[in-house]
């Protein structure tokens, strides 16, 4: 089985500031590793994903995410927020068999203005 | 581009009653889940569906929940007899591989 841990519930930051939101797994097979992003009432929308290949993974809106096997790291990264990233950002796992989604309880980001 | 939809967006019902939530899965998907999240926790799996048949469920997935793709577009989540613990945002998902396309979900409020 897999697990993910969201360490920050909650992270304020300045505006054009940059930011990591932090993810760690735990899976004894190898794992997909995804983050979504929830905007006040909507719905799951994929920012970036990683499969396999290159560590380091570019997303949508200006996201990065680095896949760190000996940590089992997953941590988003951007240079520089903007107000509109004010958002949910869940951390999800799953195994290459088009298996469920195992999601981490979520990081809300706050932006300052 | 192509997307997962949704009906409705929200669902309001009484103890004990039944609901249908409908998605509309992407047309050339083969892959299918539910899930639910309770307002303010984390997304959880409930179901995945693949070749007209459950692949998966979870605990939560008891005998007071069914899914149906009754005619090929359609994918289905039938809760027989709901309780207040129901309450939460549903999302039905699909994929054709790693990555899964999530609908906007459905409200489910139970009185």
């Amino acid at each position: 089985a897999q697990s993910v841990t969201q360490l920050d519930s909650q992270v304020p930051v300045f505006e054009e500031a940059p930011v990591e939101l932090r993810c760690n797994y735990s899976s004894s097979v190898s794992v997909y590793l995804f983050w979504y992003v929830q905007y006040p009432n909507q719905g799951l929308q994929l920012l970036l994903k990683y499969l396999s290949g290159s560590t380091l993974v570019k997303g949508i809106n200006g996201f990065e995410a680095e896949f760190n096997k000996s940590q089992t790291s997953f941590h988003l990264r951007k240079p520089s927020v903007h107000i509109s990233d004010t958002a949910e950002y869940f951390c999800a796992v799953s195994t290459p068999r088009y298996e469920k989604l195992t999601f981490g309880t979520g990081t809300r980001l706050t932006i300052i203005p | 581009e192509p997307e997962v939809t949704q009906t409705p967006s929200h669902q309001v019902t009484q103890m004990g009653q039944e609901v249908i939530l409908r998605c509309v899965p992407i047309s050339n998907h083969l892959y299918f889940y539910w899930y639910r999240q309770i307002l303010g926790q984390k997304v959880e799996f409930l179901v995945s569906f693949y070749n007209n048949e459950i692949s998966e469920k979870s605990e939560i997935f008891d005998d007071q929940f069914s899914v149906e793709r009754p005619d090929g577009s359609n994918f289905t989540l039938k809760i027989r007899s709901t309780k207040l613990e129901d309450s939460a945002m549903y999302f039905c998902a699909s994929s054709l591989g790693s990555e899964q396309f999530f609908g906007p979900g459905t409200r489910l409020t139970v009185l």
